[in-house]
């Protein structure tokens, strides 16, 4: 158990709806990432969180749009869902920004149909 | 732009055998590396890295990485491999840049350790 909390597990959506994947972080982790995972991409960086502020944006589309929390949780809203939107999104925290790794929750599997 | 590449989407190896899961990286500045290992249906785990300081790093499970600057590449290495540790590893760069910062993933090795 990496101690990184992630829900769902499981979603199944239909197209041009919106949800939300929520993370819990370590304890103490100040760091947040989300990452999406699919056959065909990979697993690509969406945006890193850390204590409150957006850090770094990777490929995250602007449908997409994500928050972390004073409490340091993590919400990631995915809108106008689309069939190719279907991956398994994790996220990830870690103590500090750089140089230190990160842990993994079990992540969310959307399925848009 | 830091970027990290997994030559081989797969690798067969005998159980038993030495096994090397191949990663390399182009960055303009020192890098941070990682090893990542993911089981079925899992998250990733964390292996090792490299930050700093001697070129070979040890890790959890047995595995070992090499840090080569001059071949800018950071291979996975484990003497004996078990059937355990079939599964998809991924190698990862961190970049430490003035103002930007993320943890970018290679596409993945799936290695598969033959019974």
């Amino acid at each position: 158990d990496s101690g990184v909390t992630q829900t769902p597990k499981h979603l199944i959506t239909a197209t041009g709806q919106r949800v939300t994947l929520r993370c819990s972080p370590r304890s103490g982790d100040l760091s947040v990432y989300w990452y999406q995972q699919s056959l065909d991409q990979g697993l690509q960086f969406l945006i890193q969180y850390y204590n409150g502020e957006e850090r770094a944006k990777g490929n995250i589309l602007e449908r997409f749009s994500a928050q972390q929390f004073p409490d340091l949780h993590s919400e990631l809203n995915l809108s106008s869902l689309e069939l190719g939107d279907s991956a398994l999104y994790f996220c990830a925290s870690s103590r500090i920004w750089e140089g230190t790794e990160a842990f993994f929750g079990q992540g969310t599997r959307l399925t848009v149909v | 732009a830091q970027s990290v590449a997994q030559p081989e989407d797969q690798v067969n190896v005998a159980e038993g055998n030495p096994l090397t899961v191949k990663c390399t990286y182009s960055v303009s500045g020192n890098p941070y590396l990682f090893w990542y290992v993911q089981y079925p249906n899992r998250g990733l785990q964390f292996l090792l890295k490299y930050i700093t300081g001697d070129n070979l790093v040890k890790g959890s499970y047995g595995f070992e990485a090499e840090f080569n600057k001059s071949q800018t590449s950071f291979h996975l290495k484990k003497p004996s491999a078990l059937v355990s540790d079939s599964a998809l590893y991924f190698c990862a760069i961190e970049y430490s840049g003035a103002g930007s910062y993320q943890l970018t993933f290679g596409k993945g090795t799936k290695l598969s350790v033959i019974p």
